[in-house]
């Protein structure tokens, strides 16, 4: 159980347009999830808080008009990628809460994004 | 979110019994110890986590301190499969995001 499915795996998209990456939790509602970036041969680093029905949470230095999150229903956040460039060629990963007390998070298998 | 220590790499046989060792002296009381591993690629995996008592499940074991300053997770037979980056992280059990360190990076050898 606690399943988070993640779509595209894998998109390739020119300089100066938009991708959008699904995020949805199959078998349990999440009102928070979370979206995270990982460059080549280093760690996660967290993105923003996507909060249900309520404007995200960014991090420090993450542009929010840039990354656009959507968190519409309680099973799907969507991330956009706008006007996008080379440096934003990453691989983004989304996770939510495992539902229960002290149960960590359930990740999606990522978005390798490429930019050309 | 206590802020953990982990070596940055280590090689173990196929096989063998695989100790990935972590620091986290300045965990709070409420903070709850867990593992995640992240094979190439892909997302990471929940593996196991504690408060305090030793726990097992079917993929490891956690071992906790008595004064809960370190831990170690025991791969108890590493196949080539658990070639990965192992992340420990202390999580309160009602906190809002989870904060990745370097991780391990293990390679298990045939």
């Amino acid at each position: 159980g606690a399943v988070v499915s993640q779509h595209p795996s894998r998109v390739i998209c020119k300089s100066g347009t938009s991708v959008k990456i699904e995020c949805r939790s199959l078998d349990f509602q999440a009102t928070t999830m979370f979206w995270y970036r990982q460059f080549p041969k280093q760690s996660l680093m967290l993105m923003a808080t996507s909060n249900e029905g309520s404007k995200a949470t960014y991090e420090q230095g993450v542009e929010k008009d840039k990354f656009l999150i959507n968190h519409a229903s309680l099973t799907l956040s969507t991330l956009t990628v706008t006007s996008a460039h080379p440096e934003d060629s990453s691989f983004y990963i989304c996770s939510a809460r495992r539902p229960g007390q002290g149960n960590g998070y359930t990740f999606g298998s990522g978005t390798r994004l490429t930019v050309v | 979110d206590a802020k953990t220590t982990q070596p940055t790499s280590m090689d173990c046989a196929e096989g063998r019994a695989a100790n990935l060792p972590c620091n986290h002296s300045t965990i709070s009381g409420n903070e709850y110890v867990y593992w995640y591993r992240q094979i190439h690629s892909q997302g990471p995996q929940y593996i196991i986590h504690g408060l305090k008592n030793n726990e097992t499940n079917e993929m490891a074991s956690l071992i906790i301190t008595e004064d809960r300053k370190s831990s170690t997770l025991i791969l108890p037979h590493a196949t080539l499969r658990d070639t990965a980056v192992y992340y420990c992280i202390g999580e309160k059990a009602a906190g809002n995001k989870l904060t990745f360190g370097g991780g391990t990076r293990v390679l298990v050898k045939p």
